[in-house]
């Protein structure tokens, strides 16, 4: 069975802190997708990354980088500088490859980490 | 950009009614998805739905749940006896599902259901 554990919370910041969010998981197979997904204050989810499990190159967008290290089952992400609008619950999710298809079957979501980013 | 809507944002209903919740996908999707947050809790796997038949269901998708592609562009979540414990808010999500890639889920605003 497939598990993500974000064993953070809630984390507060001040803005222009670095925050790393931590994401373990547990999946018994062998190719799989990790994601970030991002919940602002008015509830939708946002996408922010996908990565294989194939892909351990580590990915730097603005001041989003992620860290994928199989060898830890974690899939890190970190803030660079945090503003106030990085206020939200970050979820990391993770889902199995469907062989005959190659594409993603349902996500399997961690209970999240509020981020609070104050001035 | 393309994006996932749903109808309506915000549903109160009665015990033991029915609802019918509204989602148009990414209209070059092929894979949709329903997933439910009960307030303050995790984004939970409901049912995907390929090639008009559910491909995947969760224990929590009972016999009260249903999921119809009525029309080529509408994708619907039907409760047929809302309990109070039905009360979540419900996301509608497609992916593209193009094989050999890796497929991301694009999920809609959502909608938030009341049961009284």
């Amino acid at each position: 069975a497939q598990k993500v554990t974000q064993a953070q919370t809630e984390i507060s910041v001040v803005e222009k802190e670095d925050v790393t969010l931590d994401c373990v998981y547990e999946t018994r197979d062998t190719t799989y997708y990790l994601f970030w997904y991002k919940q602002p204050p008015s509830g939708e989810l946002v996408f922010l990354i996908r990565r294989n499990s194939f892909d351990e190159q580590n990915e730097i967008s603005g001041r989003y980088s992620w860290n994928f290290q199989k060898s830890t089952s974690s899939f890190n992400f970190t803030i660079t500088a945090s503003q106030v609008v990085d206020s939200a619950v970050y979820f990391c999710a993770l889902s199995e490859a469907l062989y005959f298809t190659g594409t993603a079957s349902k996500l399997t979501f961690g209970t999240g980490t509020r981020l609070q980013v104050t001035l | 950009e393309p994006e996932v809507t749903q109808t309506p944002s915000h549903q109160v209903t009665q015990m033991g009614q029915e609802v019918i919740l509204r989602c148009v996908p990414i209209s070059n999707h092929l894979y949709f998805y329903w997933y439910r947050q009960i307030l303050g809790q995790k984004v939970e796997f409901l049912v995907s739905f390929y090639n008009n038949e559910i491909s995947e269901k969760s224990e929590i998708f009972d016999d009260q749940f249903s999921v119809e592609r009525p029309d080529g562009s509408n994708f619907t979540l039907k409760i047929r006896s809302t309990k109070l414990e039905d009360s979540a808010m419900y996301f509608c999500a497609s992916s593209l599902g193009t094989s050999g890639l890796a497929d991301t889920q694009y999920f809609g605003p959502g909608t938030r259901l009341t049961v009284l």
